[in-house]
């Protein structure tokens, strides 16, 4: 167990919906990453949220967004869904310092099994 | 375009073997290695990371990298059935913001 937890398990949406996904990232960290993965395939970068601001951003288009909280949780906002969205999306939870040089690592909450139809 | 790139395997190995998993990585500014484990179904797993050139042990688990030739490898000494799983290599630089998987080599185990 990581401490990252993610709601909800699962998902199913229809093409052109919009959906939230909600990350809470572990005691002591700063920084939550989310990733999308695809059945066969390595995690992919999404974006990175840093005391509440985006941080570094994948080739992800726009209709990916984020936030932070001040209790470092997080969420990710996918508007108009298409089907190659249908995916694993993980958000990881690390501790960060400005400038870089933090501690390096992620730990990654279960994840949210997105489909879509 | 930042790439790690690793064998998609499966790799097969004895019960008690050495499994040798290998990843290459194409940006050299790329700092530091991490080893993640994933099982069908769940979320990666970290095993371990190394930033330093050479040989970094925890356990059955060890880490090598060479930066020279922007490679990074895992070996598992006495391996398990229950270290079947799919093995992903990620590199990231100082920044934190660039955080690149591969596609994982899946490992199987064989009693």
């Amino acid at each position: 167990e990581t401490g990252v937890t993610q709601s909800p398990t699962h998902l199913i949406k229809t093409r052109g919906q919009q959906v939230t996904l909600r990350c809470s990232s572990q005691s002591g960290h700063n920084t939550v990453s989310w990733y999308q993965q695809a059945l066969g395939q390595g995690p992919q970068f999404i974006f990175q949220y840093y005391r509440e601001e985006e941080n570094g951003r994948g080739n992800f288009p726009p209709r990916f967004s984020g936030l932070q909280f001040p209790n470092y949780s997080s969420e990710l906002n996918v508007n108009a869904l298409e089907l190659d969205d249908s995916a694993l999306y993980l958000c990881a939870s690390s501790s960060e310092r400005s400038g870089g040089g933090g501690s390096y690592e992620q730990y990654f909450g279960p994840g949210t099994r997105l489909t879509v139809t | 375009q930042k790439e790690v790139e690793q064998n998609s395997g499966p790799l097969s190995v004895p019960e008690g073997a050495i499994a040798s998993l290998n990843c290459t990585y194409s940006d050299r500014g790329s700092q530091s290695f991490f080893w993640y484990r994933q099982y069908s179904g769940k979320s990666p797993e970290l095993i371990m990371f190394i930033y330093s050139n050479g040989d970094k042990e925890d356990g059955r688990f060890t880490a090598q990298l060479n930066k020279a030739s922007q490679y990074v490898s895992l070996l598992i000494r006495d391996s398990q059935p229950s270290d079947s799983a799919t093995y992903l290599c990620a590199s990231r630089d100082n920044y934190g913001q660039n955080f690149v998987f591969g596609p994982g080599t899946r490992l199987s185990v064989l009693p």
